[in-house]
């Protein structure tokens, strides 16, 4: 079983500032990585997809990157509607299980 | 757009019924996935169903009392919860499947499993 450990828990940082969030993979899944935000009272909504590409309608201020067992997410300048709770997420192939990280809180400084 | 319904207060050893219905995006050519959770928690995948509705897996921790099924011909996916604990407790979403991750997301049904 994969497990997915995000880094830090969370993350106090200002409007306009870079924010980098970490997800690690207990092994290698390839680039089978997505990320989604989610504010509070709100369904998910996906990010990234496949680590590296944005979902439809997704600023282009996120950024996803890394391969194998470490991925990151960036978003370049924080705006006031970033601040909210980041999860990272595997597919495995089969059995077609969905494993998510604990999550990053992103919270204004 | 998907959502959900059927949510509700449950009694431990109990049954309900969830159902996710889409419009406006295509659903049958899409796996399908329920999440939960918890209050204040994180996410947590229930199940999968194939696009037939053919194949289906589930979490160890509802695995033998949780049932997924589908209908496409009503844009429709279905979680049956037999015997359902207190720890099942949370919001439940449906989700489409899009490559590695989950593109569409219902708002979430409520599900409080106590007596």
């Amino acid at each position: 079983e994969i497990v997915l450990t995000q880094s830090p828990v969370t993350l106090s940082l200002s409007p306009g500032q870079r924010a980098t969030l970490s997800c690690r993979a207990s092994q290698s899944i390839r680039s089978y990585l997505a990320w989604y935000q989610q504010r509070p009272g709100q369904a998910p909504r996906l990010l990234i997809y496949d680590a590296s590409y944005r979902g439809t309608g997704i600023p282009d201020r996120f950024r996803g990157s890394g391969s194998g067992t470490d991925f990151t997410l960036t978003i370049s300048s924080l705006e006031p509607e970033d601040f909210a709770v980041y999860f990272c997420q595997h597919r495995s192939d089969w059995p077609p299980a969905i494993t998510f990280g604990q999550g990053t809180r992103l919270e204004i400084k | 757009q998907l959502v959900e319904s059927g949510g509700g207060l449950v009694q431990p050893g109990g049954s309900l019924r969830l159902s996710c219905v889409a419009s406006g995006i295509d659903f049958s050519s899409y796996e399908m996935y329920w999440v939960r959770q918890a209050p204040g928690r994180g996410l947590e995948w229930v199940s999968y169903i194939s696009t037939s509705g053919a194949t289906t897996d589930y979490a160890d921790s509802v695995k033998g009392r949780f049932t997924a099924s589908r209908d496409n011909t009503k844009n429709s996916m279905y979680l049956q919860l037999n015997s359902p604990r207190v720890e099942d407790t949370g919001v439940y979403y449906c989700a489409r499947r899009f490559s590695s991750g989950l593109d569409y997301w219902g708002q979430g049904t409520p599900v409080t499993v106590s007596s």
